[in-house]
Formats: structure tokens, C-alpha cells, sequence
């Protein structure tokens, strides 16, 4: 299985603030790299597909990059709305692994 | 506008069955290129995808899992059945179901249903 790893685990932040969270895969996934969103008591919300294509709807202060085994998803103004915890998942090989999060919260 | 809901048990007992059914609409299962998969997530704990089935009825498994997991579709009801054999308290968790989308650089799940809650304890 394709291990993924994300840093921080946590961060807190200000609104307005440019947030930078890391994704790193055990072995290159080419671009087959996804980002989600998921409130408390809520579903995961699609940001991000391969890697740095935005998904239709989502506020053009979310971006993606990277390819191969590292890959970033910045927040370049943090909203309110923004404070929740962010999935990486890859789709390079069955099993489809995601990683283990990072929690935004308020400073 | 495609939805999905999960129903199921919202407590079973260690070495029960669980069976969960997703119900989908806004499209096809027969269509080309339609998937849905199941995704878990324990309390407090990340994602783990669970399983896959793709519109011609192929199907795939998470490998640790594969075992225990039987995945099926009805698609005159336009549902999805995940079940999963021999239920443990480790198996807690929210579960899933969400609409498989597919391009040139990959697979991501769009939208996801709003998950049901699923206890394991005697």
C-alpha cells in the first residue's frame, strides 16, 4: 500500500492568514493526488483533484500543487469558513490511501 | 444534482454482519464510466477507503479488508450494498458511500453521502 503522510498534524491560524499544508507519498504518484475538506460531524468535501485542478465551486483561495511524491494545498486568505481538517487521498493504486489529516483551527 | 444517502444499522454486535445500502440519484449505475465506493472513518480517526464497484459490475477491495467485504448493486433500486462479515469494536466508525469520479490523472469521490454512524457492541 502507498503510505501517505501529512504535515502538521495541527496548526492554528488567523483569518486572512496564507496556510500551507503538506502531503507526502511513500513512493511517486505521479499527480494522482486529491484534497478534501471535512467539518466536524460532517462529509468530506472534495477540494483539489489531481493535484492541483479546483473542483467546480471551491473558492479560488484554495490551490494545489506538486507531482511525484510531495505536494502542497495553500489557503492563501483563511476565511472563518476554512477552519476545519484536510484529507489527502491518492488514486495512483488500489488501495486508495488517504492521509491521516491536518486540522486548521483558530489562533 | 447527484446525491447519495447510506441507511443501515446504527448498532450491530461483535460477529454480526453489518449491511449497509446507498442509495443514489442524479445518475446511472449502468453508465459508462459510473463508480461508488465506501469509505469509513473511525471516531476521531482518518479516512479508509473500503471498496469499489464500477458500472459494469468489476468491483474492488481494500486488500486488508477483502475478506470480510462483499460489495453489490441494485440497479433497478439505484443502490449500493456493502456488506461486511464478522463486525469487531474496532470496526466503529462513520461509514461512507460516495460518487466516483475518473480523468486522465486519477480518481477522486465526489459528492459523498452524509455518512451513518455504525456501533459495534454487544
Amino acid at each position: 500500500d502507498i503510505q501517505m503522510t501529512q504535515s502538521p498534524s495541527s496548526l492554528s491560524a488567523s483569518v486572512g492568514d496564507r496556510v500551507t499544508i503538506t502531503c507526502r507519498a511513500s513512493q511517486s504518484i505521479s499527480s494522482y493526488l486529491n484534497w478534501y475538506q471535512q467539518k466536524p460531524g460532517k462529509a468530506p468535501i472534495l477540494l483539489i483533484y489531481a493535484a492541483s485542478s479546483l473542483q467546480s465551486g471551491v473558492p479560488s483561495r484554495f490551490s494545489g500543487s506538486g507531482s511525484g511524491t510531495d505536494f502542497t494545498l495553500t489557503i492563501s486568505s483563511l476565511q472563518p469558513e476554512d477552519f476545519a481538517t484536510y484529507y489527502c487521498q491518492q488514486s495512483y493504486n488500489i488501495p486508495f490511501t488517504f492521509g491521516p489529516g491536518t486540522k486548521v483551527d483558530i489562533k | 444534482q447527484i446525491t447519495l444517502k447510506e441507511s443501515g444499522p446504527t448498532l450491530v454486535k461483535p460477529t454480526q454482519t453489518l449491511t449497509l445500502t446507498c442509495t443514489v440519484s442524479g445518475f446511472s449505475l449502468t453508465t459508462s464510466g459510473v463508480g461508488v465506493g465506501w469509505i469509513r472513518q473511525p471516531p476521531g480517526k482518518a479516512l479508509e477507503w473500503l471498496a469499489l464497484i464500477y458500472w459494469d459490475d468489476d468491483k474492488r477491495y481494500s486488500p486488508s479488508l477483502k475478506s470480510r467485504l462483499s460489495i453489490t448493486k441494485d440497479t433497478s433500486k439505484n443502490q449500493v450494498v456493502l456488506t461486511m462479515t464478522n463486525m469487531d469494536p474496532v470496526d466503529t466508525g462513520t461509514y461512507y458511500c460516495a460518487h466516483r469520479q475518473v480523468g486522465p490523472r486519477g480518481v477522486w469521490f465526489d459528492p459523498w453521502g452524509q455518512g451513518t454512524l455504525v456501533t459495534v457492541s454487544s
